[in-house]
Parts: structure tokens; C-alpha cells; sequence
């Protein structure tokens, strides 16, 4: 069955520095989104991307975030200058369309220190 | 107050026990979907839903549009249905998912 695939699985950074998140989603799917749960909370929607740019952001993604699909396969989610409130599991997930599921990578636990 | 609420937040069952997880929502939804989440963090889809009822295996999905109400029922519970069952639904006027709190689910042997 076609996975979403996330890299790294765990990556601990110092406050203030950039990070880069990294998704492959399904070959076919056309939507794309990042999502974070801090732990102990909900699952936070911050970015939706579809057709090479932003069809929605929540109030979350301030100018730190920024979303890319560099090449055509890859999905990546930056944040530039990480604060420790960042410390979270990242999700991305990817969808054939608005009528269809989506389908999760198992997450980035990014942790600042 | 919360978009989604999810009832009950914990849940302890004997293995063999009928599960029932219940979700409301506040808000015009094209879509409601059930996930569920493993200790190790990962989230896996288990039913999209806009209307009636589906069924894979011994989990149930139900969704009463009118009412903004839906069910997760789990039949014959095991063990390895330990889990975080999590509710979330697509609004009418976007493709994001608005998630509930998650029902911790433990099904003892």
C-alpha cells in the first residue's frame, strides 16, 4: 500500500536555528498538508498546499513557517528560527482530492533545546 | 468550546466488550473521518464518512448528519485495539482537518 514518508523520524536542534522537515507524499495525491500535535494536545492543522502554492494556513503558521515542493516529489515545511513552543510531532499528509481520505506519514518528533 | 468533542476522553474495556467512542461537531462538514493513533505516535485513517454507516472488519463507523453526531463502534475488542481513536472532520469551506481531543482506548486481556 502507498505510504507518505517522513525524514528524519527524530531531530533535536537548538533555539534559533532552522529546521527543514521532510515528506514524500503519494505519487498521485494533488493535496498536501502539515500538521503538528504538541504532546499531550490535539492534532493542529498549520498548511494546506495544492497546484505549487498555500490553499490554506491556520493561524500557526506565522513568516517563521514556510511549505516547498522543490521538486516535484518532496515536501518539505522550514522553520527558521525555532522557538522552544516548536517542540512537537510534525504530520504530514497527502489526498487524491477533497472527496477522498487522506492518508498520514508517521511524523518528525522535533524537539528544541 | 471545542469544534469537535470526543466522549469518553478514557476508556477501559475487558477484551470481548462492544466499544462505542461518540464524536459531536459544531460546524457544517463535508466529511467526518475516524483515525487511529499507536503509542509510537503514527496516525492511521480508518473510515471517511458523509453520510449512514461503513464497516471494515469489527470496526463500525456511523454519522447522523443532522444531528452533527457520530460513532465509532469497535465489536468483540481486543487488545491490540489499544489505542488513541481520534475524530476529525473536513468543513465545507476548506480541505483542513479539525481534529477532537482523541479517546484513550485500553482493552485489557
Amino acid at each position: 500500500e502507498p505510504e507518505v514518508t517522513q525524514t528524519p523520524s527524530h531531530q533535536v536542534t537548538q533555539m534559533g536555528q532552522e529546521v527543514i522537515l521532510r515528506c514524500v507524499p503519494i505519487s498521485n495525491h494533488l493535496y498536501f498538508y502539515w500538521y503538528r500535535q504538541i504532546l499531550g494536545q490535539k492534532v493542529e492543522f498549520l498548511v494546506s498546499f495544492y497546484n505549487n502554492e498555500i490553499s490554506e494556513k491556520s493561524e500557526i503558521f506565522d513568516d517563521q513557517f514556510s511549505v516547498e515542493r522543490p521538486d516535484g516529489s518532496n515536501f518539505t515545511l522550514k522553520i527558521r528560527s525555532t522557538k522552544l513552543e516548536d517542540s512537537a510531532m510534525y504530520f504530514c499528509a497527502s489526498s487524491a482530492g477533497t472527496g477522498y481520505g487522506y492518508t498520514f506519514g508517521s511524523g518528525t518528533r522535533l524537539t528544541v533545546v | 468550546k471545542n469544534e469537535v468533542e470526543q466522549s469518553p476522553q478514557n476508556l477501559t474495556a475487558q477484551e470481548g466488550e462492544f466499544i462505542t467512542i461518540n464524536c459531536s461537531y459544531s460546524v457544517g462538514i463535508s466529511a467526518l473521518h475516524w483515525l487511529q493513533q499507536h503509542p509510537g505516535g503514527g496516525i492511521v485513517s480508518l473510515f471517511m464518512l458523509s453520510s449512514g454507516k461503513k464497516k471494515h472488519g469489527r470496526l463500525i463507523a456511523t454519522i447522523n448528519i443532522q444531528e452533527k453526531h457520530s460513532s465509532l463502534h469497535i465489536t468483540a475488542s481486543h487488545p491490540r485495539d489499544s489505542a488513541v481513536y481520534i475524530c476529525a472532520v473536513r468543513s465545507t469551506s476548506g480541505s483542513r482537518l479539525t481534529f477532537g481531543e482523541g479517546t484513550q482506548l485500553t482493552v485489557n486481556p
